[in-house]
């Protein structure tokens, strides 16, 4: 059964630096999104993503996230400067025109 | 606003119990709903779904759920938990209001006791 993949699944950084975490949604979606998980509390949403431009994004996504599909399987997150709050799991997810994300495994984002 | 409450923060059942997770939603259109759980430093593992249909959904690992909309609520239950289902379990409605995005409950976690 096709899924969703991420890497890497954990990533340290020190604060100030850039990040970037990768996506392989499932081959056949056109949707994607990113979504955080602080750790102890609950899933939220970042961005959708949809023909090559974000769709939606929320108050969490300012300027220091991007996002982008920089070849036809990849989907990355940037984190420009991170900060000691940016630590949490980040969860790619994926899906056609239904209403079901598949979301791939994580990846853990440590910032010291 | 759309909203996910799931109003028990922690439970513990014995094992061989049964279970009931709550879980309500606010949205005033038709609702997605899903069941996700997740073990420590895992990811989401998909229970089960409600799309339209039948109101009672079964699921993965003997859970089922049961759509009210009267209550507006997909509470998820299994007849006889297992050790094994010791985690966190969180609700979540799929919406379509502008974008479409996946609105999390704050999470139930589970404690199973011998």
């Amino acid at each position: 059964e096709p899924e969703v993949t991420q890497t890497p699944s954990h990533q340290v950084t020190q604060m100030g630096q850039e990040v970037i975490l990768r996506c392989v949604p499932i081959s056949n979606h056109l949707y994607f999104y990113w979504y955080r998980q602080i750790l102890g509390q609950k899933v939220e949403f970042l961005v959708s993503f949809y023909n090559n431009e974000i769709s939606e994004k929320s108050e969490i996504f300012d300027d220091q996230f991007s996002v982008e599909r920089p070849d036809g399987s990849n989907f990355t997150l940037k984190i420009r400067s991170t900060k000691l709050e940016d630590s949490a799991m980040y969860f790619c997810a994926s899906k056609t025109g239904g209403y079901e994300q598949y979301f791939g495994p994580g990846t853990r984002l440590t910032v010291t | 606003a759309q909203s996910v409450t799931q109003p028990d923060i922690h439970i513990t059942v014995s094992e061989g119990a049964s279970l009931e997770l709550r879980c309500n939603y606010s949205y005033g259109a038709t609702p997605y709903l899903f069941w996700y759980v997740q073990s420590p430093g895992q990811g989401l593992q998909l229970l089960l779904k409600y799309f339209s249909g039948d109101t009672l959904v079964q699921g993965i690992k003997g859970f089922e759920a049961e759509f009210k909309r009267s209550q507006s609520s997909f509470n998820l239950r299994k007849p006889s938990v297992h050790w094994s289902d010791a985690a966190e379990y969180f609700c979540a409605v799929a919406i379509s209001t502008g974008g479409f995005k996946t609105i999390f409950g704050a999470g139930t976690r589970l404690f199973v006791k011998a």
